[in-house]
C-alpha cells in the first residue's frame, strides 16, 4: 500500500529552468492538492483538484501549473524556476466519498532548491 | 486568509498532559475541525477530527464547545516522541469545490523535554 508517492525527493535547479514534480496516489482518491512549506510559514496551498480534468488555484498559485488527466496523478510544473520557489513541496490526497471527511494523506515531500 | 489561530509554540515535560487550543471564530456550519501532526522532514499526519462536543481516539482527545468557535487538542502523558508541529484546520468552502479545501496555518510547535 504505497499511499501518496512523490518524486523526486530532492532537486536543485538553476533560475529559469523548468521541471515537474510528480505525485501519484493509489487510493482512488478524487481530491488531490499541492502545498509548499517554508520555514516559519506553515503549509500554503498552491493548487488543488477535485477530480480528473478539474483543477483550481489555492493561496499561492503564481509560478505553478497543474493538470489532472488521471485520478492517480497530479503533477506540479514550474515553467521558469525562481529562487523564491525554494521550498519543500507536499502532495496530498483525500477521499471525496464523504464530503465531511477531510482527512488528508500526505506524501513524504520534495525539497527543491533554486539557485 | 487565516481561518484559525493557535499558539506558535508550547513546552512540556514527559508524562504531562498537553492542551493546545485553537480559535476559529468564523467557522461555518458545515465545517469540521481537524488536527494534524508533523514531524521534521515528513508530511503532516492526521490525528483527530470532530464537529462538536468531544472526540477521543487512541492518540488524542478533541474538545469542542457548543459555539464551536474554538477547539482544544489534548495529548495525554506526552513523551519525547510527541515533539512536533500541530496544525488545527477547519474546512474552507470559500476556495470552491463541493468538498472545500483545507488551509493550514503556522501550527503550534510542541517541544517535550525529559
Amino acid at each position: 500500500n504505497a499511499g501518496v508517492t512523490q518524486t523526486p525527493k530532492f532537486q536543485v535547479l538553476k533560475t529559469g529552468q523548468s521541471m515537474t514534480l510528480q505525485c501519484a496516489q493509489d487510493m482512488n482518491h478524487e481530491y488531490m492538492s499541492w502545498y509548499r512549506q517554508d520555514p516559519g510559514m506553515g503549509l500554503r496551498l498552491i493548487h488543488y483538484s477535485v477530480g480528473a480534468g478539474i483543477t483550481d488555484q489555492g493561496e499561492v498559485p503564481n509560478g505553478y501549473n497543474v493538470s489532472r488527466s488521471t485520478t492517480e496523478d497530479f503533477p506540479l510544473r514550474l515553467l521558469s524556476a525562481a529562487p523564491s520557489q525554494t521550498s519543500v513541496y507536499f502532495c496530498a490526497s483525500r477521499s471525496s466519498g464523504d464530503a465531511t471527511n477531510e482527512k488528508l494523506f500526505f506524501g513524504s515531500g520534495t525539497q527543491l532548491s533554486v539557485l | 486568509l487565516a481561518k484559525t489561530t493557535q499558539p506558535i509554540s508550547m513546552d512540556s515535560y514527559e508524562g504531562q498532559e498537553v492542551n493546545i487550543t485553537c480559535s476559529h471564530n468564523n467557522i461555518a456550519t458545515n465545517d469540521y475541525i481537524t488536527w494534524y501532526q508533523q514531524f521534521p522532514s515528513q508530511g503532516p499526519r492526521f490525528i483527530i477530527q470532530g464537529y462538536k462536543t468531544k472526540v477521543t481516539n487512541e492518540v488524542a482527545s478533541l474538545f469542542i464547545p457548543a459555539d464551536r468557535k474554538s477547539s482544544t487538542l489534548s495529548l495525554p502523558r506526552v513523551s519525547l516522541s510527541d515533539t512536533a508541529v500541530y496544525y488545527c484546520l477547519v474546512g474552507d468552502k470559500e476556495y470552491g469545490g463541493s468538498q472545500g479545501n483545507l488551509i493550514f496555518g503556522k501550527g503550534t510547535k510542541l517541544s517535550v523535554k525529559p
